[in-house]
């Protein structure tokens, strides 16, 4: 099933903060979040696992919310390089080890 | 290191023809994946290779062949074009498998369309 992403599309005035959701409606294992800047291929950002181990940047934090199926990914004090759309690939407890389901996408713009 | 590379970056073909677009990645990555990205669809996985020798289906494979020439290198078959493959396609690489710890690594991508 796939994830569900909100909201669509924020747009950021630099320096503001931001929150982008993935939710599935099925118990999930993990969480990656990417980032794809236009005509630009997506970047991994970060991995949630269930139990709370995180792989990622430094400088971009995430939740996740094993009885909520939610993950969230907080975007604080913006540059305008934050600006692309953002993905979350979700894999479930009885999926495929090697297979991610892909929510459609949250579109966030920076501006000066 | 480049990476994951894919070629072309760029392709026009007609309905009813075929090609084979590249993908090659030197991190020595057992795990390899192609999609296809869609205006407001997301990336939808078309097929995967858990590891050299091994191809699995992935959400949308019709239409599409693949094969996974060695370890480095996976490459994708259009048989016959239609419009509707008309497409931006991603190559990906990950070191085991790219659902748990490890993180998948993109190619530039190929912008393909189908008259």
């Amino acid at each position: 099933q796939q994830p569900v992403q909100s909201p669509q599309a924020v747009i950021l005035r630099e320096g503001e903060d931001a929150v982008i959701n993935c939710s599935s409606s099925k118990a999930l294992y993990s969480v990656h979040w990417y980032r794809q800047k236009h005509g630009e291929a997506p970047v991994f950002l970060m991995i949630l696992l269930k139990g709370g181990e995180q792989k990622g940047h430094e400088k971009i934090s995430a939740s996740f919310n094993e009885k909520k199926q939610q993950s969230s990914l907080y975007l604080t004090a913006s540059q305008l390089s934050y600006s692309g759309t953002y993905f979350c690939g979700t894999r479930d407890n009885a999926g495929n080890n090697r297979k991610l389901i892909w929510g459609l996408g949250t579109s966030l713009a920076v501006n000066p | 290191n480049a990476g994951v590379t894919q070629t072309p970056k760029f392709q026009v073909l007609k309905t009813g023809q075929s090609m084979t677009l590249q993908c090659a990645q030197d991190m020595n990555h057992n795990s390899m994946y192609w999609y296809r990205q869609d205006p407001g669809m997301g990336l939808r996985l078309i097929y995967y290779s858990a590891s050299e020798g091994t191809t699995d289906k992935g959400e949308v494979p019709n239409g599409y062949n693949v094969s996974r020439l060695n370890k480095r290198e996976f490459s994708l078959r259009l048989e016959s074009a239609a419009p509707s493959q008309t497409s931006v396609y991603f190559c990906a690489s990950s070191e085991v498998g790219g659902g748990t710890y490890n993180e998948q690594f993109f190619g530039p991508g190929t912008r393909l369309t189908v008259l």
